[in-house]
């Protein structure tokens, strides 16, 4: 089956500054890379996701970068406010979407120091 | 909007009692599932269902076992529940490959 693998496990950034979160996959089947965010005490809810078709997506300042052949892909965070706190999941799965079920990372705690 | 219900917040059982969370979607997904949530593991499937009366095991469906007797309901049961299945249990929903999953607010479950 997949494996994801999500570094780091903690990331402390000063406000205004980028964060970046990688992930690796081990299955080459895999065709979609969703990112969620769960702040304390919520569910998750996708912020971004990419396809295996395409090599970058933005969304103002989130943006995902997918490498297929060295299945790695990563989130980068521009400008970061306080309100980007929370822990973000990667994650990845063959079909897609809500088709199939999403093998995820361990998760990343991102924290914005003031 | 999707929503996702999840009966509890909020359980306290006791070890070999028989547990069932219950998950509700109004929005006619064919696809539901179910996450168990444990700080620094992520979210890990345990069962999957994409009919009703259908089920796929998911990654770890030791322990568990589940029921999709109508579309909109899917239910987590701990036969006889042990003290390492205390966590917070996720369920979501989906449709297509074009959509995302959509979760609901989780059930926090302490066996003691």
């Amino acid at each position: 089956g997949e494996n994801v693998e999500q570094h780091p496990s903690t990331l402390s950034v000063q406000e205004g500054d980028s964060a970046v979160i990688k992930c690796t996959y081990s299955d080459s089947a895999s065709n979609y890379f969703p990112w969620y965010k769960q702040e304390l005490g919520k569910r998750p809810q996708l912020i971004i996701d990419i396809r295996s078709n395409v090599g970058e997506k933005k969304d103002q300042r989130i943006a995902v970068t997918l490498n297929k052949t060295a299945k790695h892909f990563s989130l980068h965070i521009t400008e970061t406010q306080p309100e980007d706190s929370a822990v973000y999941f990667c994650a990845a799965s063959e079909a897609g979407g809500g088709a199939d079920g999403l093998t995820f990372g361990k998760g990343t705690h991102l924290i914005i120091q003031p | 909007d999707v929503k996702v219900t999840q009966s509890s917040r909020y359980l306290v059982k006791r070890t070999g009692e028989k547990v069932f969370l219950e998950c509700v979607q109004d929005m006619d997904h064919e696809n539901m599932f179910w996450y168990r949530q444990d700080p620094g593991l992520g979210l890990r499937l345990i069962y999957f269902s994409y009919d009703v009366k259908m089920k796929e095991k998911g990654d770890i469906p030791e322990g568990y076992s589940v029921s999709r007797e109508k579309k909109e309901r899917f239910s987590l049961i701990l036969e006889s529940a042990s003290t390492n299945q205390t966590s917070m249990y996720l369920c979501a929903t989906g449709d297509s490959a074009n959509s995302p999953l959509h979760f609901g607010n989780g059930t926090r479950l302490t066996v003691t």
